[in-house]
């Protein structure tokens, strides 16, 4: 099976624009989820889609969004894009095993630079 | 998520066993026992998890204790591919929907 995949791979903005991020899970996969890592702060959980419903979310602002379409693919979207928002953005698809656990299989990253 | 304890760091000679040990004394009785890595500037790469028994895949092979309150991963011939950052981490059931990783153990694996 083809792994996560994430597009683009690296990014340069500047400050007040906006991004849009793509992945696309495991086949199979229904639960796609989005964190934010930087040196500083570690792994950060954006947010997690399930069947094109925003299931959980993270502690971050507004300008953070995404969305989940019916064939599993996700996209998240930063607006208004501030220089700490400079970080590698890690998309993650996973399957509920029969017993309830579900591991989290991640894509290569997106590497956002903010300038 | 349960608190995990790792070594900061860690080598091993190319070739020979590395053995990651974990430290989980609080997990409870339904959390798993998970392992990643992240080699740099890469996204984490699952390697193994288990509840209570020992485990074995392609990568790696999972020690837990009895008692469940640590844990030893082992990289049964560490490749200088290996070197990376290990990461041990408890989590629960469906309802523990997001991953926290520490400070992990950087590995590095010397020729």
């Amino acid at each position: 099976k083809a792994g996560v995949t994430q597009t683009p791979r690296y990014l340069i903005k500047t400050r007040g624009q906006q991004v849009t991020l793509s992945c696309s899970p495991i086949s199979g996969h229904r639960s796609v989820s989005w964190y934010q890592q930087t040196p500083g702060q570690g792994l950060q959980f954006l947010f997690e889609y399930f069947s094109e419903t925003q299931r959980n979310k993270g502690n971050f602002p507004g300008r953070f969004s995404g969305r989940q379409f019916s064939n599993s693919r996700s996209e998240m979207n930063v607006s208004t894009l501030e220089l700490g928002d400079s970080a590698l953005y890690l998309c993650a698809s996973s399957f509920q095993s029969p017993g309830g656990q579900e591991t989290q299989y991640f894509g290569p990253g997106t590497r956002l630079l903010v300038l | 998520d349960a608190k995990t304890t790792q070594p900061t760091s860690m080598d091993c000679a190319e070739g020979r066993a590395a053995n990651l040990p974990c430290n989980h004394s609080t997990i409870s009785g339904n959390e798993y026992v998970y392992w990643y890595r992240q080699i740099h500037s890469q996204g984490p790469q699952y390697i193994i998890h288990g509840l209570k028994n020992n485990e074995t895949n392609e990568m790696a092979s999972l020690i837990i204790t009895e008692d469940r309150k640590s844990s030893t991963l082992i990289l049964p011939h560490a490749t200088l591919r290996d070197t990376a950052v290990y990461y041990c981490i408890v989590r629960g059931g469906s309802n523990d929907y997001k991953l926290s990783f520490g400070a992990g153990t950087t590995v590095t694996v010397r020729a």
